[in-house]
């Protein structure tokens, strides 16, 4: 099957850089994303990454390696704002969006 | 403005009951879908839909079922056989294509008791 996982929980501190992982097991898939949920509301989308290598988007990068099967999303200077759910999802060519179990980030003072 | 509504916010239902979630988009997206998610849980693919007329079973279908009879409509049926129903239930859409970005609606928080 098709399965996404990613750390339940991670804890930084503002203005540090936090990593968040994402490894799967499933393969033909065209790209990992990103998104972002605040407790009770909608995701947003964050990041795409088509091919292997870093995508840069302002505070937020994104790291994908199909070889690896892992990916990252990388956010710097952490704002109390960037407290969060964050999930990867990989989309296949039929159109199927699968996401990951997601990550809560907590930023402490 | 376009955007993706799902309605009602909240649903109460009792036990043995089937209830209709709605789901309507203005951004003339093609594909849309439908996921379950629990409590501190991941989002769960329930069915999605690439056009009109047609529609495919996600991970978690049993005890769901979906129409798309209007490409902006893609209402969600809770049947009686769902076994645990209560969730927060999140539709979206998006453009066909390899490199394009789901947008969802504000979420249905269904508790059936």
């Amino acid at each position: 099957g098709q399965s996404l996982e990613q750390p339940s929980e991670v804890t930084a501190v503002e203005g540090a850089i936090v990593q968040i992982n994402c490894t799967y097991q499933t393969s033909g898939f065209y790209g990992l994303s990103w998104y972002q949920q605040h407790d009770g509301g909608a995701p947003t989308f964050l990041s795409y990454n088509a091919l292997d290598g870093l995508e840069e988007t302002g505070r937020f990068s994104s790291f994908l390696s199909r070889s690896d099967s892992y990916g990252y999303l990388l956010l710097q200077e952490l704002q109390m704002k960037d407290s969060a759910s964050y999930f990867c999802a990989v989309q296949f060519g039929n159109e199927k969006l699968t996401f990951g179990t997601g990550t809560r980030l907590t930023i402490i003072p | 403005d376009g955007g993706i509504t799902q309605s009602p916010k909240y649903l109460f239902r009792k036990e043995g009951q089937n209830v209709t979630l709605s789901c309507e988009q203005n951004l003339n997206h093609d594909a849309m879908y439908w996921y379950r998610q629990d409590p501190g849980q991941g989002l769960r693919l329930i069915y999605y839909s690439q056009i009109v007329n047609d529609f495919q079973k996600g991970d978690i279908a049993e005890g769901y079922s979906v129409s798309r009879e209007k490409k902006e409509s893609f209402p969600l049926t809770v049947t009686s056989a769902q076994k645990n129903p209560t969730a927060f239930y999140l539709c979206a859409s998006r453009r066909r294509s390899e490199d394009t970005e789901a947008f969802f609606g504000q979420g249905t928080r269904l508790t059936v008791v």
